[in-house]
């Protein structure tokens, strides 16, 4: 079946440090591919999205680019505040409907 | 526009129990789905529903169960409680109905089986 694999964390950075957050996946065709963010106390929010092969996602200085060659997609930002704190969650969906599956998250933690 | 409703928020029962939580999607938005989040299981998909049917379902046992209504909120029950259980239960609901779209999920019901 399909699956996610996300490095482990948690993951500590200074602030203005890069950031990069790993992300593989195992699927067959041609899944979509997705970065969900979850703050303290809340569900999740989508922070961006590729639905295929080189797309690029992006939003809020966050970036990801769908690699269909080595099965990634990695979570990049260049320079990282204290307000991005949370957990990240990269997921697929096969597209056959609205069925996520998720990686295991990954802690980022921001210091000033 | 309004976001995507859970109630309870939290919930506390025992062994044995049983429980229903309610989802009420975006306006608009016919398919919901239901996750469960634990420590270490992390996040599952549980089931799906589109138009009042069930067109997903996760690798749990039958004690899990859910139904949507024709205004698409939805509820799922979880019988005979086990302390396994305990977990934050997140809705989401979606637009489209395929195809990589973006599901916009709810606070979660944060169940304690105790």
């Amino acid at each position: 079946g399909d699956s996610v694999t996300q490095m482990e964390g948690p993951v500590t950075l200074s602030e203005e440090a890069f950031l990069t957050i790993n992300c593989t996946y195992t699927a067959t065709g041609y899944p979509s591919l997705f970065w969900y963010v979850q703050y303290p106390g809340e569900g999740l929010q989508l922070l961006l999205k590729a639905t295929k092969a080189d797309d690029k996602g992006s939003n809020k200085g966050f970036e990801a680019t769908y690699r269909k060659e080595t099965t990634s997609f990695h979570l990049e930002k260049g320079s990282v505040q204290v307000s991005d704190s949370a957990v990240y969650f990269c997921a697929l969906s096969d597209n056959a409907g609205n069925m996520l599956t998720f990686g295991g998250g990954t802690r980022l933690m921001v210091k000033p | 526009k309004a976001g995507v409703t859970q109630t309870p928020r939290y919930l506390i029962k025992t062994r044995g129990q049983q429980v229903t939580l309610s989802c009420s999607p975006i306006s608009g938005h016919r398919s919901v789905s239901w996750y469960q989040q634990t420590p270490g299981q992390g996040l599952q998909f549980l089931f799906e529903y589109f138009s009042e049917t069930q067109r997903n379902k996760g690798n749990f046992p039958g004690r899990f169960s859910g139904r949507q209504f024709s205004n698409s909120r939805s509820e799922m029950n979880v019988s005979t409680l086990e302390l396994g259980d305990s977990a934050l239960y997140l809705c989401a609901s979606s637009l489209a109905t395929s195809g990589g779209p973006e599901q916009f999920f709810g606070p979660g019901t944060r169940l304690t089986v105790l």
